[in-house]
C-alpha cells in the first residue's frame, strides 16, 4: 500500500516482556518518527530517524526502549522489561526531508501492559 | 524551549456553523512549519493544513483555513460549515527547520451538534 504501516496493530504485554513494534514508512521518505500517544493527549516525541541514522532520540524516556532502521526503510521500536506505565498508543510516521512536509501517520500500535 | 499550546480541551459547535480552534506556539526560530492534524476516535493522525513561517498568505484547504498571526505567534484553525464528521480531537503541531523534530500541543475535542 502507499500509507504507513504499523504491527502489531493491538498488543498485550505480562509486565516485564519485551515487545517490539514494527514500522513500514512510506517508499522513499527519509525522515521517520516514532511517537508515543497516551490516552487524551497529545502525541510525544520518542526518536526520529533521517535514513538509517538516529538522530534525535532525547524523547525515549527509559534506556529499555531502543529503535532501529538499519536498512533506512523499516523501523522497530523495542521496549525491554514492559511496565505499565508504558501503555499507549505507540504512533510511527515518516516524512519527506524538508520542513514544509507533513507527516504521514501510520495506524498505531495500542500496547496495554499487564 | 519550543512549545505549542492549545487552550481549548474541548469546543462544541452547531452543524453548518463556523468554528476556530486556538493554537499558540513559543519559539525563537525563524524558519518553521505549522500543521494541524485530525484525530477521529478511529485513532488514525490525518494531515489537514500547513503554514510556513515565510507563507505571505494563510493557508487554506476546502473548509480549513489557518489564520496565522506570525506577530502573535498564533496559528489558529478555521473549519467553515461544520459537519458531524468534523467531531474529532483536533492537533497542532509545529516543525523546526533544524531540529526537524514535530512538537504537538495537548489537543482540542471538537463536537459538531445535529
Amino acid at each position: 500500500g502507499a500509507g504507513v504501516s504499523q504491527s502489531p496493530r493491538y498488543k498485550v504485554a505480562k509486565r516485564g516482556q519485551d515487545v517490539a513494534l514494527r514500522c513500514d514508512p512510506i517508499s522513499g521518505h527519509v525522515s521517520l518518527f516514532w511517537y508515543q500517544q497516551a490516552l487524551g493527549q497529545g502525541p510525544e516525541f520518542l526518536t526520529y530517524f533521517q535514513n538509517e541514522a538516529q538522530l534525535d532520540k532525547s524523547g525515549l524516556p527509559s534506556d529499555r526502549f531502543f529503535a532501529e532502521r538499519p536498512e533506512g526503510s523499516v523501523s522497530t521500536l523495542k521496549i525491554q522489561r514492559t511496565q505499565q506505565e508504558d501503555s499507549a498508543v505507540y504512533l510511527c510516521a515518516s516524512s519527506l526531508e524538508v520542513v514544509r512536509y507533513e507527516q504521514y501517520f501510520g495506524p498505531g500500535t495500542r500496547l496495554t501492559v499487564t | 524551549a519550543q512549545k505549542i499550546t492549545q487552550t481549548q480541551p474541548g469546543m462544541f459547535v452547531q452543524e453548518k456553523e463556523a468554528v476556530t480552534l486556538d493554537c499558540t506556539y513559543d519559539t525563537s526560530d525563524p524558519s518553521y512549519g505549522l500543521f494541524w492534524y485530525k484525530q477521529p476516535s478511529s485513532g488514525e493522525m490525518i494531515f489537514l493544513i500547513y503554514q510556513g513561517s515565510y507563507d505571505q498568505q494563510n493557508a487554506t484547504e476546502g473548509r480549513y483555513s489557518l489564520n496565522f498571526q506570525k506577530a502573535r505567534k498564533s496559528a489558529n484553525l478555521v473549519i467553515s460549515a461544520s459537519q458531524l464528521g468534523d467531531s474529532a480531537m483536533y492537533f497542532c503541531a509545529m516543525r523546526w527547520a533544524y531540529g526537524q523534530n514535530f512538537v504537538f500541543g495537548p489537543g482540542t475535542r471538537l463536537s459538531v451538534l445535529p
